[in-house]
């Protein structure tokens, strides 16, 4: 069965932390690996990543995926309180077009 | 440009009864996919439909049935309403190849 999987389910810090989010997979015909941004209702797109090893950067978050060892993280830098929100990521298949696996979510406090 | 919207935006029915949610996707897609997001949970996928047809389905029984009209807006209908039903509706559009999803609010469903 397809299973992706986030750790921690959540974390609290303070402004200027530095964290880093998880997300193993286990997903047959694997294509791609998404992080979204869910504050209130809709998810927002952060990042989409298919390739190993090449990091995707936008301001203070990046992402990177290892397709060897089934897994992402996503590193948010210089926390603030704009950024607490729960954190998703989901996977797609090759033979499912578009659609996505996603995990149970890390949710992020960030503290004044 | 609008993104995706999705209507109403909070619903409360009881056990039984039958409802119906609405998605208008973002202008250019003609994909829509649906997922249910209990509290606490990731979004999970219900169905996607495509040139006004049922192209994927997710792990969900036949009370939750589905529409696309030529303007590729969708409706979600979910009948015998269960108190385990009560969640958060997205609906997501995208090209059909498209690689990326854009969500719209959601429709928060309670049933009681």
């Amino acid at each position: 069965e397809d299973k992706v999987v986030q750790s921690p389910l959540s974390l609290v810090v303070h402004e200027g932390d530095t964290v880093t989010l998880n997300c193993s997979y286990e997903v047959t015909n694997f294509r791609s690996l998404l992080w979204y941004k869910q504050e209130k209702k809709a998810p927002t797109f952060l990042f989409m990543l298919t390739s190993s090893g090449i990091e995707k950067k936008s301001g203070r978050l990046s992402s990177i995926l290892d397709k060897k060892e089934l897994f992402s993280i996503l590193n948010i830098t210089a926390t603030q309180t704009g950024d607490s929100a729960v954190y998703l990521c989901a996977a797609t298949k090759s033979n499912t077009g578009n659609q996505f696996y996603f995990g149970t979510g890390t949710s992020l406090t960030v503290i004044p | 440009d609008a993104g995706v919207t999705q209507s109403p935006t909070h619903l409360i029915k009881t056990r039984g009864q039958q409802v119906t949610l609405r998605c208008s996707p973002k202008s250019g897609h003609d994909t829509v996919s649906w997922y249910q997001q209990a509290l606490g949970q990731g979004p999970q996928f219900i169905f996607q439909y495509y040139e006004e047809e049922e192209r994927q389905r997710g792990n969900f029984p036949d009370r939750f049935s589905g529409h696309q009209f030529p303007n590729y807006s969708s409706e979600l209908n979910v009948n015998a309403l269960w108190l385990g039903d009560s969640a958060l509706y997205l609906c997501a559009s995208s090209f059909v190849r498209g690689k990326e999803q854009y969500f719209g609010p959601g429709t928060r469903l309670t049933v009681t």
